[in-house]
């Protein structure tokens, strides 16, 4: 079945650098756009970066620009993200997403992988 | 960036309906997508492209789209909708938004 596996979340110190990983399986990986979409304990949605489907297209909120970076391997059917420099502002729980166009909605979503910053 | 206003709370009787709204800059001129997320679990979409409905989600979910405000209605709601809602917005130079979400209790 179509599913979106996160992983790489877990606790660090910052000011730190962590990747974040979601593995891909039932579609076909390499013609969809992906989102990394994130959500802090308590709080709502905040869309944090997309890639097209052919890996040359990329955008990132300006929240993270500069500190993230989105990439995909679609040889190994992933998403990455990586995260450098992170602050305690980027405790949350990272979801990735896929979207069959830049106007449509984002259909299938991984469980989430936790990332918490603190010293 | 882009900013999309929801209230943070809607409540409803079972069996009435629930109008949830979205209010952004010339929102009309771009697409609106909503989702629905459940305590402890992923989102899941609900309405696309202002009005299109992904296979599997019930007719009871409509969206709308005009001016400043996108609106999803929920027809005959239900326990089991209760829930927090989150319209997003995209267009080329908006790149992706989410409001801040609204959580409907249905009373």
């Amino acid at each position: 079945q179509v599913q979106l596996v996160e992983s790489g979340g877990g606790v660090v110190q910052p000011g730190r650098s962590l990747r974040l990983s979601c593995a891909a399986s039932g579609f076909s990986f390499s013609t969809y756009g992906m989102h990394w979409v994130r959500q802090a304990p308590g709080k709502g949605l905040e869309w944090v970066a997309f890639i097209w489907y052919d890996g040359i297209n990329k955008y990132h909120a300006d929240s993270v620009k500069g500190r993230f970076t989105v990439s995909r391997d679609n040889s190994k059917n992933t998403l990455y993200l990586q995260l450098n420099s992170l602050g305690v502002e980027d405790t949350a729980v990272y979801y990735c997403a896929r979207v069959s166009e830049f106007a449509a909605g984002m259909d299938v979503w991984g469980q989430g992988t936790t990332v918490s910053v603190s010293s | 960036s882009y900013e999309l206003t929801q209230p943070p709370s809607v409540s409803v009787s079972p069996g009435q309906t629930a109008s949830i709204t979205c209010s952004g800059d010339d929102l009309g001129g771009k697409f609106a997508s909503w989702y629905q997320q459940k305590a402890g679990q992923s989102p899941v979409l609900l309405i696309y492209k202002d009005v299109k409905r992904p296979s599997g989600i019930p007719e009871r979910f409509s969206g709308s789209n005009s001016g400043n405000t996108a609106t999803l209605t929920i027809s005959g709601t239900q326990a089991m909708d209760e829930a927090d809602y989150y319209c997003q917005a995209w267009d080329s130079s908006t790149v992706w938004a989410f409001g801040g979400g609204t959580k409907l209790t249905v009373l």
